[in-house]
């Protein structure tokens, strides 16, 4: 069975702080993507990564895809309110199939 | 991208009866799917739709309790059937991007209670 690591399960921090959310996995992904989710509402796509040691940034949002493909982080850097929600990694692996972490939940504090 | 609008978007059901959740999709596309989710936690895929033949199931969720329909290309139906206070939760639809990758798109949700 494939699994998706994420760590941690729950973030509480102030507000201008920096953090990093990870996802590992023994597996490797054809390609993965990171999604926010807030309450009431589906998840929503931040990004995707495909290749090995790609990293890509949506303004303080740092997102790394690991050299093997097995594993991808999420920095966030000087976090604010608006950032607090539910991150959600998925993993592919093949024949339109994902695998989803299990979810960080972040609460940034004002 | 799509967007995805689901009904009803919440709602409170005795025990023993069942609901159907709809999910419509503002443009054409291949794949959808119907996840549930647990409040504040991670998805769980409960099928793939296909349009025009039987759905597609996970280990452990069977067509009798949660049938599927997908009668056209923008749209699919998920009834959560003789229902009981275990399949109190969020139940999602989705569907693939045109992109190369499983990027999805998901709808609001449905927020179901079973008392």
């Amino acid at each position: 069975t494939q699994l998706l690591e994420q760590s941690p399960q729950f973030l509480s921090i102030q507000e201008g702080e920096n953090l990093t959310v990870y996802c590992n996995s023994s597996s490797v992904f054809s390609s993965l993507q990171w999604y926010r989710q807030e309450p009431g509402e589906g998840p929503v796509l931040l990004v995707t990564v495909v290749t090995g040691g790609e990293v890509k940034k949506l303004k303080r949002l740092t997102f790394q895809f690991g050299d093997a493909r097995k594993d991808s982080s999420l920095h966030i850097t000087a976090a604010q309110p608006g950032d607090t929600g539910l991150y959600l990694c998925a993993g592919e692996t093949g024949g339109f199939k994902t695998i989803f972490g299990a979810g960080t939940r972040l609460f940034v504090k004002a | 991208s799509a967007v995805i609008s689901q009904k009803p978007s919440r709602d409170i059901c005795q025990r023993g009866t069942s609901l159907t959740i709809q999910c419509q999709v503002d443009s054409q596309v291949t794949m959808m799917f119907w996840y549930r989710q647990q409040p504040g936690q991670s998805l769980t895929l409960i099928a793939t739709a296909n349009q025009g033949s039987e759905a597609t199931y996970e280990s452990g969720f069977v067509i009798d309790k949660f049938p599927i329909s997908r009668p056209n290309l923008t749209f699919s139906t998920l009834t959560v059937s003789n229902m009981s206070p275990e399949d109190s939760s969020i139940y999602l639809c989705s569907a693939l991007g045109l992109a190369s990758y499983n990027e999805q798109f998901f709808g609001p949700g449905t927020r179901l209670t079973v008392l």
